[in-house]
């Protein structure tokens, strides 16, 4: 069965560096988000990407964040310069949602686990 | 700001028991899925509700959509051991809007 695929499964890396976590959407999705969950709270939604741009961004996603889709199978987010607040579990998702659908689906991949110091 | 409510936010029973967990807002949503969530891992996907009313059933598990679409049910009849882990609602405004979450149900069933 497809599924998303996210990684790494863990990334450590210290305040003001950048990181960039990678996705990999089911193959014949359209839509893209990206999500974080903080330990202990709900998860929180960034971005959405369609068409090759953002649809869609948060109060959270500032200028420090961006979205790439580089080709046709990846999904990236980059943190340009980490903060020690952005230590949470960060979650990719996609779906599939056409002329003839009546509701949006979303998948989501295992997570990435970015540790700030 | 949508916010949807969910409670309990914590239960724990025993093995066989039945359960409700609800999700709750004020505002209308055009569809609603329920997810279930294990520590360190990405939340599964478990049911899409999209029409007031509807019902839909995944083995013991039963979900339910309220007629005013505001607000959904998940009903676990003969919990297992298995059955223990977060459970999520998340509503979808309209389109391709994202998902907006609850804080979770955990849910504890013991042997």
């Amino acid at each position: 069965e497809p599924e998303v695929t996210q990684t790494p499964s863990h990334q450590v890396t210290q305040m003001g560096q950048e990181v960039i976590l990678h996705c990999v959407p089911i193959s014949n999705h359209l839509y893209f988000y990206w999500y974080r969950q903080i330990l202990g709270q709900k998860v929180e939604f960034l971005v959405s990407f369609y068409n090759n741009e953002i649809s869609e961004k948060s109060e959270i996603f500032d200028d420090q964040f961006s979205v790439e889709r580089p080709d046709g199978s990846n999904f990236t987010l980059k943190i340009r310069s980490t903060k020690l607040e952005d230590s949470a579990m960060y979650f990719c998702a996609s779906s599939f949602r056409d002329a003839y659908s009546s509701y949006n689906e979303q998948f989501f991949g295992p997570g990435t686990r970015l540790t700030v110091l | 700001t949508q916010l949807l409510e969910q409670s309990p936010q914590f239960l724990s029973i025993q093995e066989g028991e039945n359960l409700t967990v609800y999700c709750n807002s004020s505002s209308v949503f055009s569809s609603l899925q329920w997810y279930r969530q294990e520590p360190g891992e990405g939340p599964v996907l478990l049911v899409t509700v999209v029409t007031g009313g509807e019902v839909k059933k995944l083995k013991r598990l039963t979900f339910q959509f309220g007629d005013a679409r505001k607000d959904s049910s998940l009903h676990i009849t003969a919990a297992q051991p298995g059955d223990t882990g977060l459970y999520l609602c998340a509503g979808v405004r309209s389109g391709n809007t994202p998902l907006v979450f609850g804080k979770g149900t955990r849910l504890s069933v013991i042997a």
